[in-house]
């Protein structure tokens, strides 16, 4: 059973939509940070979000942390074909656990 | 800056066969770590280092040892691979050893047991 849950598992839209993956779980973090991975690559951080309610944007990207610092969000907005990737959250409390993370395709 | 360095990216063995997975890292980082991925199972850890001279065990160290003798180098070990082995295994590094600080990941080792 994983920790945090991630969905959707799958998502595939059209150049120009946007776009919503969660990030779940009944645990308290105190920190979680959001990676993409890109086939054949190892992850590479985007954004972490520390405080209950937060809200950071990196260009396109929304992320959000929940008040109860359970779960988080990230939204994109007119996505482009360049978003494609695997998007993994991790959440640390007395340790960092993964999602299983949420497969984004963009179509152009 | 080549960050964090993974040797081989493929690799083929035969069951009972061992091998070491390089991993470098040239940011004079503290912390490092190895994770293996699998489908919808997330990046689970496997063993990590605080430090040279320290290690430890992750959530999936069995099969596995590690060894941390510089600040820069922590190689996997495989001591008789088994199919369930077959995986892509990434090392990760940060500056900090505590949880909240970023992972810095390598390109992975795609690692399949026959």
């Amino acid at each position: 059973t994983q920790l945090l849950e991630q969905s959707p598992q799958f998502l595939s839209i059209q150049e120009g939509e946007n776009l919503t993956v969660y990030c779940n779980s009944s645990s308290v973090f105190s920190s979680l940070q959001w990676y993409r991975q890109e086939p054949g690559e190892g992850p590479v951080l985007l954004v972490t979000v520390v405080t209950g309610g937060e809200v950071k944007k990196l260009k396109r990207l929304t992320f959000q942390f929940g008040d109860a610092r359970k779960d988080s969000s990230l939204h994109i907005t007119a996505a482009q074909p360049g978003d494609t990737g695997l998007y993994l959250c991790a959440g640390a409390n007395y340790k960092l656990s993964f999602g299983a993370g949420t497969t984004v395709t963009v179509r152009a | 800056n080549a960050g964090v360095t993974q040797t081989p990216k493929f690799q083929v063995l035969k069951t009972g066969q061992s091998m070491t997975l390089q991993c470098a890292q040239d940011m004079n980082h503290e912390y490092m770590s190895w994770y293996r991925q699998d489908p919808g199972m997330g990046l689970r850890l496997i063993h990590y280092s605080v430090g040279a001279g320290i290690t430890d065990q992750g959530e999936v160290p069995n099969g596995y040892n590690v060894s941390r003798s510089t600040t820069e180098d922590f190689p996997l070990r495989l001591l008789s691979a088994a199919p369930s082995q077959t995986s892509v295994y990434f090392c990760a590094s940060s500056r900090k050893g505590d949880r909240n600080s970023p992972l810095h990941f390598g390109n992975g080792t795609r690692l399949t047991v026959t």
